[in-house]
């Protein structure tokens, strides 16, 4: 069983398009994440959930936008994609905010987004 | 400045070899570290924390020095299943963990 399964796995899209990944964890863990890897292999957050409420919203454009139906599910939704979009999305989870003390976030097998 | 920021590598090293590379941090409240690693097109993975005294994990060693803030991860008698990306991760405050761009390690027969 994947601990944390996110898809789809590989998104190629034109620029303009709507586009969403979903993530899901199987854990039992209360905080979810969506970090972006871009080309350069900078692992930056962007949203973090516990127990469905927004905790971290780094600076992100609008057009990125999160939802947690559960504490199972974190997904993500892109409006108007733009070329600078293009990176690889991690979805993760831990138990506690930032792993508490073990600062372990499992994360999923990534989402490799290329938007021409 | 970035919050973590670490030398990309590539450290390339023969099977057997000792290498060792290290990460600063710019935030001197920063409370807790780590080492990530992350293979080729793979997702990160918590390989190691960072205690004050220094700990080891069978063939891996971390030090932290707050006062220099800096942290190293040091990997003895090398093997090929050790290449990879190492991410050094620091945690400023409770709910966020920063994480550097990595160094790329190839261990090489």
């Amino acid at each position: 069983d994947t601990a944390v399964s996110q898809t789809p796995k590989y998104l190629v899209t034109q620029m303009g398009n709507d586009k969403s990944i979903k993530c899901e964890q199987n854990l039992g863990h209360d905080t979810m994440y969506w970090y972006k890897q871009d080309s350069k292999k900078f692992l930056k957050i962007m949203f973090s959930y516990n127990n469905k409420e927004l905790i971290i919203n780094e600076t992100v454009p609008n057009r990125f936008s999160p939802k947690s139906p559960d504490k199972a599910h974190l997904n993500l939704h892109i409006n108007s994609l733009e070329l600078g979009d293009s990176a690889v999305y991690f979805c993760a989870s831990s138990q506690g905010l930032a792993g508490v003390n073990t600062g372990e976030l499992f994360f999923g097998e990534g989402s490799r987004l290329t938007v021409l | 400045r970035k919050e973590v920021e670490q030398d990309p590598g590539p450290f390339n090293v023969p099977e057997g070899a000792t290498v060792a590379f290290n990460c600063t941090y710019s935030n001197s409240a920063s409370q807790s570290f780590f080492w990530y690693r992350q293979d080729c097109r793979k997702e990160p993975k918590l390989l190691m924390s960072v205690y004050s005294s220094g700990n080891e994990d069978g063939r891996f060693t971390a030090q932290l020095n707050r006062a220099s803030q800096y942290i190293s991860l040091l990997i003895r008698d090398s093997k090929l299943s050790d290449s990879a990306t190492y991410l050094c991760v620091v945690k400023f405050i409770d709910y966020k963990l920063s994480f550097g761009a990595g160094t790329t390690v190839t261990v090489r027969a």
